[in-house]
């Protein structure tokens, strides 16, 4: 069974522009959440989706969104990027949100 | 208010020695899931174990050991006779009646060989 998989691994951005990360969940899995690490920060909440609808949101701004798509892929959108914006963003997938999450190994974001 | 309290942010061992990492939780949940997590270098989070509020056995699994204590909320996790591939960081957290994960700042373990 394939684990989750981030794409892309790598990405490197200047100020103000916009990104789009990818997620495809374990097959079955109808959560994904998403995660900021930063040194400073730690793992930080973003959002979770289950059935193309987000259930649960963290404390960030709105230049960052999300959908789900009907196949359960996910992505992640950052608008007008800050220089703290650069983190590593993981994805999680779990059966209904409750269960276990199952992480990627992340992309790792950097901007200029 | 969900939080997860790990207070050891690192943490360093001579291989072979046992290591004790501390996670202390708020909530007030009475149904809760309580998880431990291994970030190696390459980053991703490897899922270890998961705990219910209402499953207080101590578990084993190999050289790996929790002890879930509700009185004293907290869910420690012990490393038997460490070795250099333990060394990560390792993340507690804790999801409760809002399906939302709340994870520690990690406990970052380096075994010296």
């Amino acid at each position: 069974k394939a684990g989750v998989t981030q794409t892309p691994r790598y990405l490197i951005k200047t100020r103000g522009q916009q990104v789009t990360l990818s997620c495809s969940p374990i097959s079955g899995h109808r959560s994904v959440s998403w995660y900021q690490q930063t040194p400073g920060q730690g793992l930080q909440f973003l959002f979770e989706y289950f059935s193309e609808t987000q259930r649960n949101k963290g404390n960030f701004p709105g230049r960052f969104s999300g959908r789900q798509f009907s196949n359960s892929r996910s992505e992640m959108n950052v608008s007008t990027l800050e220089l703290g914006d650069s983190a590593l963003y993981l994805c999680a997938s779990s059966r209904d949100g409750k269960n276990i999450q199952y992480f990627g190994a992340g992309t790792r974001l950097s901007v200029l | 208010a969900q939080k997860v309290t790990q207070a050891q942010t690192e943490i360093s061992v001579v291989e072979k020695e046992d290591v004790t990492l501390d996670c202390v939780y708020e909530t007030r949940d009475t149904t809760y899931y309580l998880f431990w997590y291994k970030q190696p270098p390459s980053g991703e989070l490897v899922f270890l174990i998961r705990r219910n509020s209402f499953d207080e056995q101590n578990e084993i699994s190999g050289r790996y050991s929790w002890n879930f204590q509700k009185s004293t909320s907290s869910f420690n996790f012990t490393i038997t006779a460490s070795q250099v591939v333990d060394s990560a960081v390792y993340f507690c957290a804790l999801s409760g009646a809002g399906n939302q994960f709340y994870f520690g700042t990690g406990t970052s373990l380096t075994v010296i060989p």
